[in-house]
């Protein structure tokens, strides 16, 4: 079956701008979570949704937003982008809450000029 | 969760077992030992987990100590496609889904 989907896989935005990057799970999939990877930071924990509703966050600015649909896709926003936001962010998704497995998708990777 | 600590980087022929140690030694009675990889490029790729018993799957082998305090994730035959950071993460089932990467180890196969 179809991995985890990210779109779009590159994205050049601008300072104070803000973006939208979307998520789609495996089939059948109900919890997704979003991380953060930079050079500096590596891998770092952003939220996670489960049935449409947030159940876990990480230590990210409220600039830092996400949401879940009906179908488990799902979406994060950043608004008034920073120059340290450049990174790239992957989505994981996993069966449901008793799931050990999460399954990444190839991420999206941000540029802030 | 538990603290883990991982060699900084390591090398393998090809075609020889890697051997990929992990000390976790505050770990607690109700926390696993995960492993994920991520190849240049890609997401991270679950490989294995366990809780106290040896666990091998297609992808690897996993030993835990007797007291838990460290564990080796094992490639048996390692191939040039097995170059990637290799994560050694420690947390309690069922506890959200936060996976608490750190710096992994960077393991290069070489021809």
């Amino acid at each position: 079956k179809a991995g985890v989907t990210q779109t779009p896989r590159y994205l050049i935005k601008t300072r104070g701008q803000q973006v939208t990057l979307s998520c789609s799970p495996i089939s059948g999939h109900r919890s997704v979570s979003w991380y953060q990877q930079t050079p500096g930071q590596g891998l770092q924990f952003l939220f996670e949704y489960f049935s449409e509703t947030q159940r876990n966050k990480g230590n990210f600015p409220g600039r830092f937003s996400g949401r879940q649909f009906s179908n488990s896709r799902s979406e994060m926003n950043v608004s008034t982008l920073e120059l340290g936001d450049s990174a790239l962010y992957l989505c994981a998704s996993s069966l449901d809450k008793a799931s050990y497995e999460q399954y990444f998708g190839p991420g999206t990777r941000l540029t802030v000029t | 969760d538990a603290k883990t600590t991982q060699p900084t980087s390591m090398d393998c022929a090809e075609g020889r077992a890697a051997n990929l140690p992990c000390n976790h030694s505050t770990i607690s009675g109700n926390e696993y030992v995960y492993w994920y990889r991520q190849i240049h490029s890609q997401g991270p790729q679950y490989i294995i987990h366990g809780l106290k018993n040896n666990e091998t799957n297609e992808m690897a082998s996993l030993i835990i100590t007797e007291d838990r305090k460290s564990s080796t994730l094992i490639l048996p035959h390692a191939t040039l496609r097995d170059t990637a950071v290799y994560y050694c993460i420690v947390r309690v089932a069922n506890s959200g889904y936060a996976l608490n990467f750190g710096k992994g180890t960077s393991l290069l196969v070489t021809p």
